[in-house]
This record gives structure tokens, C-alpha cells and sequence, in this order.
């Protein structure tokens, strides 16, 4: 049974539009959330994280956002350029220090028309 | 440099030939992870370790092994690999387990089994 779902394959968007990334969760233990990015032949990189007593986290062009009652959460690229298309990973954990297991979604892959 | 390094980087094999993929950071991290990608299923963690001596498992662990004698290396042990387990391989590090936005990935280790 897959615990974080990433429902939408691919995804793209125009150059200078949003980006909406979206990821739903089933395991009401997790309470932190992180994003990977990844280029191909790269290892994923950190790109933002959220602890479940925020509803939403910001760092320059990226936000993620979280709806625990929904167990959803959202991550906002904007404004959405051609350097962002990569893989993008949503991943869950029990908290810090919590599980240490971290699970991921399937990913999702954003193109980025210039 | 702050890295993880994964060697090999590619390796083909024959099922049931016992392998080695080593995984090394210089970053005097605590916690070390395997993951494996796979089309259509992302990535998923096969162990993890919290520190020297302490390893645990992920979500798939089956057919693999690993140790943790010194800080700085984690290898992956394949016992007798089998086609399943061709595969893309990341090792990762990071500060300690509650920091997984710390977590450094290495470049992947591509592993095909005949």
C-alpha cells in the first residue's frame, strides 16, 4: 500500500507561470514532509521541507504547503523557470528523531517551456 | 568537498555473484541510507543507520545486507543478486536522522543483473 502518492506523472508549464506540485499522504504518524528535486544521472537534491505544525513554508520561488486534515500537501514553484524541469520528489517521515524511515512518493516530472 | 561517493558507478552481473556496492561521505555524518529507484515506483528505502554498529531496515530489504563499521562507510551487500534487484542505487547522508534536510545523496550506482 503506498503511503504518499504522487498522482500526476508529469507536468508542464510555461515559462514565468506557477508550477503546482501535488502529493496526498495515507499514514496520519507522519508529521514531516520534504521535497527532493532531481536531474537525471544526479542523485535528488533537498529543495524544502515542512513539520506538521505548519500549514505552509516558504524559501524564495518555492512554497510548500500542507493541509493535515486532507493529509495533503502542495508544493508552489513561481515564477516557474526552464531550469526547475527536473524530477520532483514528495517524501514523509515520522517526525525528527521520530521513525527514521523516510518513504517517498513516485515522483512527478515538470518540464518547463521556455 | 562536501560528498558521497558510490562506487561502482555502473556494474553488470550474473544471478546468484555475490557484490559490493560501497557508499563513503566525508562529512562526519551519523545517519547513512540506501534507497533504490525504480520506474514507476520511485525511491525506496532498503536500510538505513543511525550511527556505527546500528542498522535497521527499510522498506524493502529483502536480499540485501549491510554494515556499519566505521562512520564514514556503509556498503551494500547483494549475497546472491537477482534480476529484481537490477536497479538504480542512491546511498545518502545526512547530520543525524532528524536532519534529513541535510541529506546528501550520492551519484547512484546502476546495477543490472543477468
Amino acid at each position: 500500500d503506498q503511503q504518499v502518492k504522487q498522482n500526476s506523472p508529469s507536468l508542464s508549464v510555461q515559462e514565468g507561470r506557477i508550477s503546482i506540485l501535488n502529493c496526498d499522504y495515507t499514514n496520519s504518524m507522519f508529521d514531516y514532509f520534504l521535497w527532493y528535486k532531481k536531474y537525471p544521472a544526479e542523485g535528488p537534491t533537498f529543495l524544502i521541507s515542512i513539520s506538521s505544525i505548519k500549514d505552509k513554508n516558504e524559501d524564495g520561488r518555492f512554497t510548500v504547503f500542507l493541509n493535515k486534515s486532507a493529509k495533503h500537501l502542495s508544493l508552489h514553484i513561481v515564477p516557474s523557470q526552464p531550469g526547475d524541469s527536473a524530477v520532483y520528489f514528495c517524501a514523509a517521515s515520522e517526525g525528527r528523531g521520530g521513525s527514521e524511515k523516510l518513504v517517498f512518493g513516485k515522483g512527478t516530472k515538470l518540464t518547463v517551456n521556455p | 568537498e562536501a560528498q558521497v561517493t558510490q562506487n561502482p558507478r555502473y556494474l553488470i552481473t550474473v544471478t546468484g555473484k555475490k557484490l559490493t556496492v560501497t557508499c563513503s561521505q566525508n562529512m562526519n555524518h551519523e545517519y547513512m541510507s540506501w534507497y533504490r529507484q525504480d520506474p514507476g515506483l520511485g525511491l525506496r528505502q532498503i536500510y538505513y543507520s543511525m550511527n556505527v554498529e546500528v542498522t535497521d531496515k527499510g522498506d524493502v530489504p529483502e536480499g540485501y545486507k549491510v554494515s556499519r563499521k566505521e562512520k564514514r562507510n556503509f556498503p551494500l551487500i547483494l549475497e546472491s543478486p537477482s534480476p529484481n534487484q537490477t536497479s538504480l542505487y542512491f546511498c545518502a547522508s545526512s547530520l543525524w536522522a532528524g536532519g534529513l534536510e541535510t541529506q546528501y545523496f550520492g551519484p547512484g550506482t546502476r546495477l543490472l543483473v543477468l
